[in-house]
């Protein structure tokens, strides 16, 4: 079964743009979570989509946004991008729900740069 | 104060050494434990999973929970260099829906060889 997958894996942007990545779950999985890593505050849950619904969501201005197809890929929107946006973007896919005790499957992260 | 406290090393051991990593949390109503692993550029795997206080073991691997103390730890036996990665803590309190992970900001472990 494959993995989860994420594009880009790189990405460099300036300040002031905007930037779309995509995730694509396991076969199967009906929810998808995102999250932002970094050195210094480590990993950051995003929000949780689960069945073309947000689930759930962390802590985060509305520059950040996200939505769900009904095939269940994910894809999220940071717009007016800020040098601190700089970030490892993970996203995670489980069956039910990122947040009970389903295991959640990592992809390998889109790495963004903002310059 | 952060919520998990998690000592970001670098640890550096030799091949065959016993590990222990830990981390320490402030929220006591936390009640499910995790640890992840992440190899340079991958995403974290679930390597173990606890709900509330004991030991579980899998294989080389044993994770350790004390909340009386708010303390967890993972024990790595016979450690090789296939162990060097990054460890993250995570943990969640229960909910429902609105649980959330919160999570330790990772060891960084050298096994060498």
């Amino acid at each position: 079964k494959a993995g989860v997958t994420q594009t880009p894996r790189y990405l460099i942007k300036t300040r002031g743009q905007q930037v779309t990545l995509s995730c694509s779950p396991i076969s199967g999985h009906r929810s998808v979570s995102w999250y932002q890593q970094t050195p210094g505050q480590g990993l950051q849950f995003l929000f949780e989509y689960f069945s073309e619904t947000q689930r759930n969501k962390g802590n985060f201005p509305g520059r950040f946004s996200g939505r769900q197809f009904s095939n269940s890929r994910s894809e999220m929107n940071v717009s007016t991008l800020e040098l601190g946006d700089s970030a490892l973007y993970l996203c995670a896919s489980s069956l039910n729900s990122a947040q009970s005790t389903d295991t959640q499957y990592f992809g390998p992260g889109t790495r963004l740069t903002v310059l | 104060q952060k919520e998990v406290e998690q000592d970001p090393g670098p640890l550096s051991v030799p091949e065959g050494a016993i590990v222990s990593l830990n981390c320490t949390y402030s929220n006591s109503a936390f009640q499910y434990f995790m640890w992840y692993r992440q190899y340079s550029r991958k995403g974290p795997e679930l390597l173990m999973y606890t709900y509330s206080s004991g030991n579980k073991e899998d294989g080389r691997f044993t994770a350790q929970v004390d909340k009386s103390s708010k303390y967890i730890s993972l024990f790595i036996r016979d450690s090789q260099p296939s162990d060097s990665a990054t460890y993250l803590c995570a943990m969640s309190t229960y909910a429902g829906n609105n649980r959330k992970l919160i999570w330790g900001l990772g060891t960084s472990l050298a096994v060498n060889p």
